[in-house]
């Protein structure tokens, strides 16, 4: 199936710095999804993107569709504690049609050194 | 506002016990529902997902099996679980056929022993 890649696997970063993770693919995305999950709860959806070059913030995270529409990047800055846990990117696929099915990347564990 | 539940939180189950896992939706009508397992330390598969009452589409080939008996109920079951089954069983739901923003439950904990 379709692959989205989200790499490295995880990432240590100090409390009060800047991060920042990308998402890419060998296909075409029309949609673009951040989500953050908790340990042992579900993925909470962090921004939506809907449209090639669009940059949205929801507070401190900051994310973009690619202008290729193959890629996403999600910015969390002055990182928190709290920001700790692992960041899925989603996608939807061009050309299926009304279909809401996503792709999911393997995501990408962050952890904040206090 | 919409919430989505899913019970039980956590289930310990023998091999070739059977298996039900409920999730349920309130405030909204007629939503996509899509169940997910997510292995340890990986991440979503898709197995299986529903537009609407008794409408289900199957995923991944497996010895899982989905219902949707209402609206905003939908059931995973197995007949006899397998080592394999255990992981992290996610409920999602959305609204609208062309819409991607998805919306997941708590989850529940599968250890089959």
């Amino acid at each position: 199936g379709q692959q989205l890649n989200q790499s490295p696997q995880s990432m240590f970063i100090q409390e009060g710095e800047d991060v920042s993770m990308n998402c890419t693919s060998s296909s075409i995305f029309n949609t673009w999804l951040w989500y953050k999950q908790d340990p042992g709860e579900g993925p909470v959806l962090l921004i939506a993107l809907y449209k090639a070059g669009e940059l949205t913030s929801n507070g401190r995270l900051t994310a973009q569709f690619g202008i290729t529409r193959k890629d996403s990047f999600l910015n969390i800055s002055a990182s928190i504690p709290s920001d700790v846990g692992i960041y899925f990117c989603a996608g939807q696929l061009r050309y299926t049609g009304a279909n809401s099915k996503l792709t999911f990347g393997k995501g990408i564990t962050l952890s904040v050194r206090p | 506002s919409q919430t989505i539940h899913q019970w039980p939180a956590t289930l310990v189950q023998p091999v070739g016990s059977p298996l039900s896992l409920e999730c349920t939706v309130e405030g909204t009508s007629n939503p996509n529902l899509y169940w997910y397992r997510q292995a340890a330390g990986r991440g979503l598969q898709l197995l299986f997902y529903s537009v609407g009452i008794g409408q289900i589409s199957s995923e991944v080939p497996q010895n899982l099996s989905a219902s949707r008996p209402q609206d905003r109920q939908f059931i995973l079951s197995s007949k006899k679980l397998l080592l394999s089954d255990s992981g992290f069983y996610l409920c999602a739901w959305s609204i609208g056929l062309s819409s991607y923003e998805q919306y997941f439950g708590p989850g529940t904990r599968l250890t089959v022993t």
